[in-house]
């Protein structure tokens, strides 16, 4: 499975989008992007996902790029209960993830 | 989402006995279960990978003897801790997926395991 790459932390204010960056230059065709998160002493908790094209759902938005090499995903509205660490994940279909160390963030008030 | 439980959720146990979690997925048949442990201010760390029916299979570095794992059932999957040591405390989380193409894993909340 391919790396990813992102920031060890961000901070964000409240009420403001929160945009996490990843890098993945070396994906390949037939894997995924994934986003969990992870609040302190909880499981981590899936977010969002896709292969191509941009996604939306209730939590978030991820945005990939063309090539594919970069996605970012956007928290619209932060509150501090999404202060987490948040794992961008490129996986095949299967479940099996291998999480980096994703990136801190704390929404502040 | 799908519901994964574990269970206990925290588990205090003396050096040289063995310790049991489970987690079960209680909404959904998980054709596959997955192991992780997790070490303070630190990323979660793969252990192994169990289908139902069939033998676990571990990660590098990680002692099958040590840490059995079963899957017995789609929604059952044990991880038993064996001899442990102090140096087997940690965080265990699990998680499971479904059978099906795009299905995203979902994850328990979680074990403490303390070893004194």
């Amino acid at each position: 499975d391919a790396k990813t790459t992102q920031p060890p932390s961000m901070d964000c204010a409240e009420g403001r989008a929160a945009n996490l960056p990843c890098n993945h230059s070396t994906i390949s065709g037939n894997e995924y992007v994934y986003w969990y998160r992870q609040i302190h002493s909880q499981g981590p908790q899936y977010i969002i996902h896709g292969l191509k094209n941009n996604e939306t759902n209730e939590m978030a938005s991820l945005i990939i790029t063309e090539d594919r090499k970069s996605s970012t995903l956007i928290l619209p509205h932060a509150t501090l209960r999404d202060t987490a660490v948040y794992y961008c994940i490129v996986s095949r279909v299967e479940g099996k993830l291998i999480f980096g160390q994703g990136t801190e963030l704390s929404v502040k008030p | 989402g799908a519901v994964v439980s574990q269970h206990p959720s925290w588990v205090i146990c003396k050096s040289g006995t063995s310790v049991k979690i489970e987690c079960r997925s209680l909404d959904f048949q998980a054709t596959t279960m997955f192991w992780y442990r997790q070490f303070p201010k630190k990323s979660l760390m793969l252990m192994a990978t169990s289908n139902e029916g069939s033998k676990a299979t571990y990660e590098q570095g990680v002692e099958k003897d040590k840490f059995l794992i079963n899957h017995a059932s789609l929604t059952l999957s044990t991880l038993t801790v064996t001899s442990a040591h102090p140096e087997d405390s940690s965080f265990y989380i699990c998680s499971a997926i479904g059978q099906g193409a795009e299905t995203e894993a979902f994850f328990g909340q979680g074990t403490r395991l303390t070893v004194v």
